[in-house]
């Protein structure tokens, strides 16, 4: 069976601070990847998709980005953070295009 | 204006009982996902249907692909089906993914 892990759980970091988050599918080789925000009490935003390692695609430009460096590995990053940056952050797979997505747990971010 | 208009906003059930939500499309989409988040956040993905209805114990939901919408029946409500439920349509190519606003349940005794 596939799973999928995001870390880390949550996060409180200063405005300007770096941030690296993770994504981990196992069981499943060559996922596409997504990254997805969702702010307090609203919708989920797509932010970026992979569909194979070394290549990720931007929805939106939100002053972050995003690496694949393993065909299980998402990441997203940011050297500088905003308060804007504040929300829950979501990691999902699919098979393939025209799929079902499947969501990991989440990370909830604040930055104060 | 937004790709998916999902109504209503919020909804309060009593057990037992039985509603819709609905999900309008402003754009051709190739297929419709649902979903509902917990407490925790945690998001479950309830239905995938590129045409058709499909069905799940209570569940039920149909998408209409000519008309441009869709919906989930949800029958018998129970505790356990309070949480928000998101519907997300598919763009052409099937890399993005775009989520409604959500509708908020809550299903009380």
């Amino acid at each position: 069976a596939q799973t999928i892990h995001q870390w880390p759980v949550a996060e409180i970091k200063a405005v300007g601070s770096p941030l690296s988050l993770g994504c981990t599918i196992k069981g499943k080789s060559s996922p596409n990847l997504y990254w997805y925000w969702q702010a307090t009490g609203g919708t989920l935003q797509q932010l970026f998709y992979s569909i194979t390692v070394g290549q990720v695609e931007s929805v939106v430009q939100l002053n972050l980005s995003a690496s694949r460096p393993k065909d299980d590995q998402f990441i997203l990053s940011t050297e500088k953070l905003l308060l804007s940056h504040s929300g829950f952050y979501l990691c999902a797979w699919s098979p393939g295009p025209n799929e079902r997505l499947f969501f990991g747990h989440g990370t909830k971010l604040s930055v104060l | 204006g937004d790709q998916v208009e999902q109504s209503p906003s919020a909804l309060s059930l009593h057990e037992g009982t039985s509603s819709a939500l609905r999900c309008n499309f402003t754009t051709t989409t190739r297929s419709v996902q649902w979903f509902r988040q917990n407490s925790r956040g945690s998001l479950i993905n309830l239905f995938y249907l590129a045409s058709g209805t499909k069905e799940n114990g209570r569940l039920k939901s149909a998408f209409d692909s000519k008309e441009l919408y869709s919906t989930l029946h949800i029958r018998d409500a129970q505790l356990e089906d309070s949480g928000t439920y998101f519907c997300a349509a598919e763009e052409a190519g099937g890399y993005k993914v775009v989520f409604g606003s959500g509708t908020r349940l809550l299903v009380s005794p």
